[in-house]
């Protein structure tokens, strides 16, 4: 069975540029995830999807990063423009429809604004 | 105050050392306590997960919960150097709520 996917896995762009992360679940997951973790910190929860639903957003943080899962299968992040604290990793995650105790994340897409 | 506080170490062991890590919490709505193995540049594997207080065994790790004390703790019994990695604790209040909230990771050295 296929894990979580990501892509890109690393992308370098400039300050005001556009950039769009794509994540693929788990098949049969409903539920997705985007966490991010910049430099220094821990891993923080962005939001959370049931199918195509979002069920929770609140650690988006600002109109600048907006999410999308047309149909409950794949997921993009769109950040736009990108500033320079927007760097670091973003993780998806997945889970089935009934457990949020055992989510398993992707390899992540990190992201350097410069 | 950090919803959730782990010494970052970093921990070095030698190998066949028992390994004790933990974590601190503050929001007694966590019922589910989850720790992830993360590898340099990959991303977090789930290892285990408890619910509410107790332990729970898979091979050579042991998770224990206390929710009295508000404390987690993950053992490594007979470390090997490829359980060299970032560990991370994770925890949500469960029902619909499955956000995770994750301490910052102690990353462990096994040293052959």
């Amino acid at each position: 069975e296929a894990g979580v996917t990501q892509f890109p896995s690393h992308s370098v762009i400039e300050k005001g540029q556009t950039v769009t992360l794509r994540c693929d679940p788990i098949s049969g997951h409903d539920n997705l995830y985007w966490y991010r973790r910049v430099m220094g910190k821990e891993i923080k929860f962005l939001l959370h999807f049931v199918k195509e639903s979002k069920q929770d957003e609140s650690g988006m943080p600002n109109n600048r990063f907006l999410a999308e899962r047309t149909g409950g299968t794949y997921s993009t992040l769109k950040v736009q423009p990108a500033e320079l604290e927007d760097s670091g990793v973003y993780f998806c995650a997945s889970s089935r429809g009934d457990s949020g105790n055992t989510i398993y994340f992707g390899e992540g897409s990190w992201l350097t604004v410069v | 105050q950090k919803e959730v506080e782990q010494d970052p170490g970093p921990l070095s062991v030698p190998e066949g050392a028992i390994v004790s890590l933990n974590c601190t919490y503050s929001n007694s709505a966590f019922q589910y306590f989850m720790w992830y193995r993360q590898y340099s540049r990959k991303g977090p594997e789930l290892l285990m997960y408890t619910y509410s207080s107790g332990n729970k065994e898979d091979g050579r790790f042991t998770a224990q919960v206390d929710k009295s004390s508000k404390y987690i703790s993950l053992f490594i019994r007979d470390s090997q150097p490829s359980d060299s990695a970032t560990y991370l604790c994770a925890m949500n209040s469960g029902g619909s709520n499955y956000k995770l909230t994750f301490g910052k990771g102690t990353l462990l050295t096994v040293n052959p």
